[in-house]
């Protein structure tokens, strides 16, 4: 199994800034994901994080607006640019070893732009 | 455009009541997994199932892979407010989730 912590939990931001989230988890994993949920939604993949190379993003995501890195098999980062009202959602990050096996869920942050 | 549509989108029971929530896509999926999620965490992976046909239980939750395994259901029985949360369905490998259903158990 697989412990996974996001900084910063929740944040109130303005339009037109930048947020950084930071995703850790205790065991290098072989993939990466963001997700992102709507209050009370489901959740819409955002992007694969792709240890040492670009991230793969989803039809209507694009590197501009949510740049992703992830500098090792334990870490990556979400930003969110150029907020609008529109992003204010939460924001998951997810691990996996294989395809097949469990993804675990980092707890979320919750974002809400002004 | 894979979707997972789930249904009821909202449930809200009695405690000790049943009740079945159901997973449907047009495409075939190699195995789906069921998720619950409570407020303020992210989604916690309750069962994996990968057999059309397939019936897994966990506790008072029965799941259930279709035969052509394009759709799977929950069933819960004798619901407890411990139940209460989101449930998603998923894709597995796919990593598409499902529309989601919203679970109160009152006590």
């Amino acid at each position: 199994s697989a412990v996974i912590s996001q900084k910063p939990s929740r944040d109130i931001c303005q339009r037109g800034t930048s947020l950084t989230i930071q995703c850790q988890v205790d065991s290098q994993v072989t993939m990466m994901f963001w997700y992102r949920q709507q209050p009370g939604q489901s959740l819409t993949l955002i992007a694969t994080a792709n240890q040492g190379s670009e991230a793969t993003y989803e039809s209507g995501f694009v590197i501009d607006k949510f740049p992703i890195s992830r500098p090792n098999l334990t870490f990556s980062t979400l930003t969110v640019s150029n907020m609008s009202p529109e992003d204010s959602s939460i924001y998951l990050c997810s691990a996996q070893w294989t395809v097949q096996e469990t993804q675990y869920f980092g707890p979320g942050t919750r974002l809400l732009v002004l | 455009t894979q979707l997972l549509e789930q249904s009821p989108q909202f449930l809200s029971i009695q405690e000790g009541e049943n009740l079945t929530v159901y997973c449907n896509s047009s495409s075939v999926f190699s195995s789906l997994q069921w998720y619950r999620q409570e407020p303020g965490e992210g989604p916690v992976l309750l069962v994996t199932v990968v057999t059309g046909g397939e019936v897994k239980k966990l506790k008072r939750l029965t799941f259930q892979f279709g035969d052509a395994r394009k759709d799977s259901s929950l069933h819960i029985t004798a619901a407890q407010p411990g139940d209460t949360g989101l449930y998603l369905c998923a894709g597995a490998g796919k990593y598409i989730f499902g529309t989601g259903t919203r679970l109160k158990v009152l006590a």
